[in-house]
């Protein structure tokens, strides 16, 4: 049973424009949440979390967003460019064991 | 240099051989792990060590097994591998008490 799902396997994004990358969990005992951005040929990069005791956390152009009555976040990117193309990942970890439980990804695509 | 290390890049092998793929990190941190990637899913954990005396399974520990030698150092073997544990691994290291998990380049095996 998938605790963590990304529904799209890919987007494509025109450059300049807002990038909204979701993520569903099943599990209501996680306490973090996490993206990261893979790049082929190198191992996934921590990108940005939030706890799950908040409903937004920014950094630069980058912004998560966690629903937790709908069990749902998401993953924003404004202005999109493209060193942004590549795999993006969503996990989700409970503070009693510390083992991160991993979406399958989606493939973020920057279109010039 | 690269704070967490992985060797070989790429292996490839017969099955029924035993392989060992290594992981070394200059981070200084006392947790590591390893995973698993598949095409189409997300990464699965396979073992983690929060020191060197203590060595847990993850989700898909069966025909793995690991050694932390040192805080520094994670190998993972496979005793006796077969094609369907051709994957890409990654090893991951974190702080105690911390969610963010820094990752290796990855290993891509190829079990034949």
């Amino acid at each position: 049973d998938q605790q963590v799902k990304q529904n799209s396997p890919s987007l494509s994004v025109q450059e300049g424009r807002i990038s909204i990358l979701n993520c569903d969990y099943t599990n209501s005992m996680f306490d973090y949440f996490l993206w990261y951005k893979k790049y082929p040929a190198e191992g996934p990069t921590f990108l940005i979390s939030i706890s799950s005791i908040k409903d937004k956390n920014e950094d630069g152009r980058f912004t998560v967003f966690l629903n937790k009555s709908a069990k749902h976040l998401s993953l924003h990117i404004v202005p999109s460019q493209p060193g942004d193309s590549a795999v993006y990942f969503c996990a989700a970890i409970k503070n009693s064991n510390y083992q991160l439980i991993w979406g399958a990804g989606t493939k973020l695509i920057i279109k010039p | 240099d690269a704070d967490v290390t992985q060797t070989p890049r790429n292996r490839i092998t017969k099955t029924g051989k035993r392989i060992m793929l290594e992981c070394s990190q200059t981070k200084g941190h006392d947790r590591m792990y390893w995973y698993r990637q598949d095409p189409g899913l997300g990464l699965r954990l396979i073992y983690y060590s929060f020191d060197v005396k203590d060595i847990n399974k993850g989700e898909i520990s069966d025909g793995y097994s690991v050694s932390r030698q040192a805080q520094a150092k994670f190998s993972l073997s496979l005793e006796s591998a077969i094609p369907n544990q051709t994957a890409l691994y990654f090893c991951a290291t974190s702080k105690r008490s911390q969610e963010t998990q820094y990752f290796g380049p990855g290993t891509r095996l190829l079990v034949l």
